[in-house]
C-alpha cells in the first residue's frame, strides 16, 4: 500500500496555471504507474492523466490533452500535474491514484481542490 | 470511448438486504479490467473488486464481483449501515480510462 498526500490547489483565474503535487511514502512508488482523476464534488469521477512506473509513456483524456502535463520523480516518490490554459470545466478535486495501464486505482490520496473563476 | 452505463441510480434498501449493482458497457471490456470502487460521504474512492471479480486487499466478502464482456455486477450480500456510499465501475483495459456515472446506495 502507498499512502499519497495532494498539494497545489487553490483559486485560479481562467487561462491561468497551476502545478499540482502528490507525494507518496512507502517503498513501491517506483513500482507502479500513477494516474490523475477528478471529481467535481458531487459527481462522478473522470481520469484525467496517467504515468508509467518509468515515466516513459504518458497518456491524457482528450478534455487537457495539450494543456496539462503529468510528470514523475521516483528519487523524490512525487507525481506531479502542471496544469495549463485553465478553464471553468476544470474545476474540481483532484485525487492521485496508484494505477494506470492495465492496473485498477488501488491507493487514492484525499484530494486537492482547483477552483477555475474570475 | 468506451462508456459504462450504470443501474439503477438509486437504491435504497434496509440492513441485511441484498444489493445488486449493475454496470454494463459500450464495447467489450478485455481480459476483464473491470473495478468497482465504494466512496462514502467526503471520502476519497476505495478499491472494492478488480479484474471484475477479485476482492481488494480488506474487503469483506459481503462484496463480491461478476460479469465478463459488457455485464458486470455488483452484489453486498448482506447490506451493512456503513456500505452508505456511491460505487462506481471503472474499465481499465482501453484509455481513456473511464467510469460509470455511479449508483448510490442508502440504508433505510
Amino acid at each position: 500500500e502507498v499512502q499519497l498526500v495532494e498539494s497545489g490547489g487553490g483559486v485560479v483565474r481562467p487561462g491561468g496555471s497551476l502545478r499540482l503535487s502528490c507525494a507518496a511514502s512507502g517503498s513501491t512508488f517506483a513500482d507502479h504507474g500513477m494516474s490523475w482523476v477528478r471529481q467535481v464534488p458531487g459527481k462522478g469521477l473522470e481520469w484525467v492523466s496517467g504515468i508509467t512506473w518509468s515515466g516513459d509513456s504518458t497518456d491524457y483524456a482528450d478534455s487537457v490533452k495539450g494543456r496539462f502535463t503529468i510528470s514523475r520523480d521516483n528519487a523524490k516518490k512525487s507525481l506531479y500535474l502542471q496544469m495549463n490554459s485553465l478553464r471553468a470545466e476544470d474545476t474540481a478535486l483532484y485525487y492521485c491514484a496508484r494505477g494506470f495501464n492495465y492496473g485498477p486505482f488501488a491507493d487514492w490520496g484525499q484530494g486537492t481542490l482547483v477552483t477555475v473563476s474570475s | 470511448e468506451i462508456v459504462l452505463t450504470q443501474s439503477p441510480g438509486t437504491l435504497s434498501l434496509s440492513p441485511g438486504e441484498r444489493a445488486t449493482l449493475s454496470c454494463r458497457a459500450s464495447q467489450t471490456v478485455s481480459s476483464d479490467y473491470l473495478a468497482w470502487y465504494q466512496q462514502k460521504p467526503g471520502q476519497a474512492p476505495r478499491l472494492l473488486i478488480y479484474g471484475a471479480s477479485s476482492r481488494a486487499t480488506g474487503i469483506p466478502d459481503r462484496f463480491s464481483g461478476s460479469g465478463s464482456g459488457t455485464d458486470f455486477t455488483l452484489t453486498i450480500s448482506r447490506l451493512e449501515p456503513e456500505d452508505l456510499a456511491v460505487y462506481f465501475c471503472q474499465q481499465y483495459a482501453r484509455s481513456p480510462r473511464t467510469f460509470g456515472q455511479g449508483t448510490k446506495v442508502e440504508i433505510k
